[in-house]
């Protein structure tokens, strides 16, 4: 059964730093793309940030909104996503999921299975 | 980034009506269309990918359609369970995007 359990939400303050963590099973995590997605309070979805899979070296992709203050990474041998969450601001409060993708028929990758999500909290 | 625009943002109908939301690309996105159910405090759930074939373990009153920039998803007859809150989203190109969603509740 694959499963992505997420952890590392908590209440932090506007400038401080978290790292969330996103522990994969029930499927070989280094053939899959995997995604951070969040949700903030009463709002819609936005795609945070990316790995590629081990094909594709692992390599990272970021929202405008993110990049250059969160920076994702894996553990192979803890079958592990990592997102590392620096410069925190208030409007980076939400639900963030770990998501795994797969590829359709053409070679992209759809999301297939999330994690159940936990909760960060940017506030002074 | 791609736009995706769903309409309506909400809707209410019957037990065993066919419920239809449409979802419009602000560029073309070939057929990298998928759609997720969401309940309230739940995660997402994925439904649908390459605009009509069903994720795993979906029933198939689910179905998608469309080419292009337009795109629909149907509930064939909608049942209590139905209620929840749909997402389309492209994966053509990154930043992957989500429409604003459509809140269908039953009457």
């Amino acid at each position: 059964e694959v499963q992505l359990v997420e952890s590392g939400g908590d209440l932090v303050q506007p400038g401080g730093s978290l790292r969330l963590s996103c522990t994969a099973s029930g499927f070989t995590f280094s053939d899959h793309f995997v995604e951070w997605v969040r949700q903030a309070p009463g709002k819609g979805l936005e795609c945070v940030g990316r790995s590629r899979n081990k094909a594709d070296s692992y390599n990272t992709e970021y929202a405008a909104s993110v990049k250059g203050r969160f920076i994702i990474s894996r553990d192979e041998s803890k079958n592990s996503l990592y997102l590392q969450m620096n410069s925190l601001k208030i409007e980076d409060t939400g639900v963030y999921y770990c998501v795994r993708a797969s590829f359709d028929s053409s070679h992209y990758c759809y999301f297939d299975y999330w994690g159940q999500g936990t909760l960060v909290t940017v506030s002074s | 980034d791609t736009q995706m625009t769903q309409s309506p943002s909400s809707l209410s109908a019957s037990v065993g009506d066919r419920v239809t939301i449409t979802c419009r690309a602000s560029q073309g996105i070939s057929n990298h269309l998928a759609w997720f159910q969401q309940k309230p405090g739940k995660a997402p759930k994925s439904l649908i990918y390459a605009v009509s074939n069903l994720q795993s373990g979906v029933p198939s009153k689910f179905s998608g359609g469309g080419s292009g920039t337009d795109f629909t998803l149907t509930i064939s007859s909608l049942q209590p369970e139905d209620s929840a809150t749909y997402f389309c989203q492209q994966y053509n190109t990154y930043p992957l995007t989500f429409g604003g969603g459509t809140k269908v509740e039953i009457k």
